[in-house]
């Protein structure tokens, strides 16, 4: 089976510009969870979806946005980039019906915002 | 409130060195499940084992063996005869009543030749 894959893999943006990053969760894994990772503040939930549903939301400003497709693909999105918002960008693919409870993690995107 | 405490910021052992890596919890649910995580410099994070709140049973993997007690907890993560492959940062992550998953701030585990 194929593993999480996530578009791209580096990501080199401007302030006030926006973002989206891609995450295909494993065949048959109906859940998928967002996670920023920073040196400052470690690895940090930002949401996760399920069968199209955000089920799940981290404190994060309203520019972090995401969506799920009806083939579990994801997508999440930030808005007016900040220098802040550097980091590594990882998405989380799980079954999400409680037969399976371990996330199995994409090898992420690193974003840098200069 | 959900808490994973990690105190190790960083371990460095000399190869075949035994290492545990401490993990302490804190979560008011009854059931909850706990994760340890290899973190390689690649960035992928590679899950290593889960362990639920009913199951307290230790197990082994090979070099990796886990401790998990309940009554004071911790869920410990020990490598034996550690290689330089073991390099790595460590998490361990709690998960309780949703697929949120609450991570320790990692353990850097340095091997050296």
């Amino acid at each position: 089976k194929a593993g999480v894959t996530q578009t791209p893999r580096y990501l080199i943006k401007t302030r006030g510009q926006q973002v989206t990053l891609s995450c295909s969760p494993i065949s048959g894994h109906r859940s998928v969870s967002w996670y920023q990772q920073t040196p400052g503040q470690g690895l940090q939930f930002l949401f996760e979806y399920f069968s199209e549903t955000q089920r799940n939301k981290g404190n994060f400003p309203g520019r972090f946005s995401g969506r799920q497709f009806s083939n579990s693909r994801s997508e999440m999105n930030v808005s007016t980039l900040e220098l802040g918002d550097s980091a590594l960008y990882l998405c989380a693919s799980s079954s999400g019906d409680g037969s399976t409870y371990e996330q199995y993690f994409g090898p992420g995107t690193r974003l840098t915002v200069t | 409130a959900q808490k994973v405490t990690q105190a190790q910021t960083e371990i460095s052992v000399v190869e075949k060195e035994d290492v545990t890596l401490d993990c302490v919890y804190e979560t008011r649910d009854t059931t909850y499940y706990l994760f340890w995580y290899k973190q390689p410099p690649s960035g992928e994070l590679v899950f290593l084992i889960r362990r639920n709140s009913f199951d307290e049973q230790n197990e082994i993997s090979g070099r990796y063996s886990w401790n998990f007690q309940k009554s004071t907890s911790s869920f410990n993560f020990t490598i034996t005869a550690s290689q330089v492959v073991d390099s790595a940062v460590y998490f361990c992550a709690l998960r309780a009543n949703t697929d949120k998953l609450i991570f320790g701030t990692g353990t850097r585990l340095q091997v050296f030749p």
